[in-house]
């Protein structure tokens, strides 16, 4: 099993470029969930799907972020302008089958936004 | 509404001594409770689950974890730790039958094991 994969694993950009996230969830799992983790604010649930669907978006910080779920296999977050102040380390997380309510982490994303 | 306090933001410990990692929740209803352990720069592993049954949990790496549901606390546990336990560790819960429920964790806390 490989796991939920993220990429990239990296990401520096200039303030006001648009930022893509991109994540495969667990094959068989139908939950997925975007986390933001800063030393600051600690880990904070930004949306998450159950059958591509999104189900609670409530943690996303403004409209400049937006995330889709085309299928079960793939989800990308997206960040249109980025700030500074949207650096983080971003990890997508899923959930299903016999994994009914542990959620599995990918490595996460390292955004940096100068 | 679901919440979860881990009082201790660091532990520091020696090597082969004992640890206990606190962990209390707030629910009115039952639930699902997680310990999930985060080394640097990766994402967070699932180191044990209560989901019911028996209040005293085994996981990966030697620790454990009990659950007390009257003083609403599951403290995690291993009796020697080793340098490569160096880590934050999360505890979290979710709502019990609530399969598509999300997941409330606390800050986490950092276990730092010295030579």
């Amino acid at each position: 099993d490989a796991g939920v994969i993220q990429s990239p694993r990296h990401e520096v950009t200039e303030m006001g470029q648009e930022v893509t996230l991109r994540c495969k969830p667990i094959s068989g799992h139908n939950s997925l969930f975007w986390y933001r983790q800063t030393m600051m604010r600690g880990l904070e649930l930004l949306i998450y799907f159950n059958n591509n669907v999104p189900i609670d978006d409530s943690g996303m910080p403004e409209d400049r972020f937006s995330a889709k779920m085309p299928n079960a296999s793939f989800s990308t977050l997206k960040i249109q302008p980025s700030e500074p102040r949207d650096s983080a380390v971003y990890f997508c997380a899923s959930r299903g089958g016999l994994a009914k309510y542990e959620q599995y982490f990918g490595p996460g994303t390292r955004l940096t936004v100068t | 509404a679901q919440s979860v306090t881990q009082l201790d933001s660091q532990v520091p410990v020696f090597e082969e001594a004992p640890v206990e990692l606190r962990c209390n929740y707030s629910s009115s209803v039952s639930v699902y409770l997680f310990w999930y352990v985060q080394y640097p720069n990766q994402g967070l592993q699932l180191l044990l689950k209560y989901l019911s049954g028996s209040t005293l949990v085994k996981g990966i790496n030697g620790f454990e974890a009990e659950f007390n549901k009257s003083q609403t606390s599951f403290h995690l546990r291993k009796p020697s730790v080793h340098i490569s336990d160096t880590a934050e560790y999360f505890c979290a819960v979710s709502l019990y039958g609530g399969a598509t429920n999300k997941l409330i964790f606390g800050t986490g806390t950092l276990l730092a094991v010295q030579p």
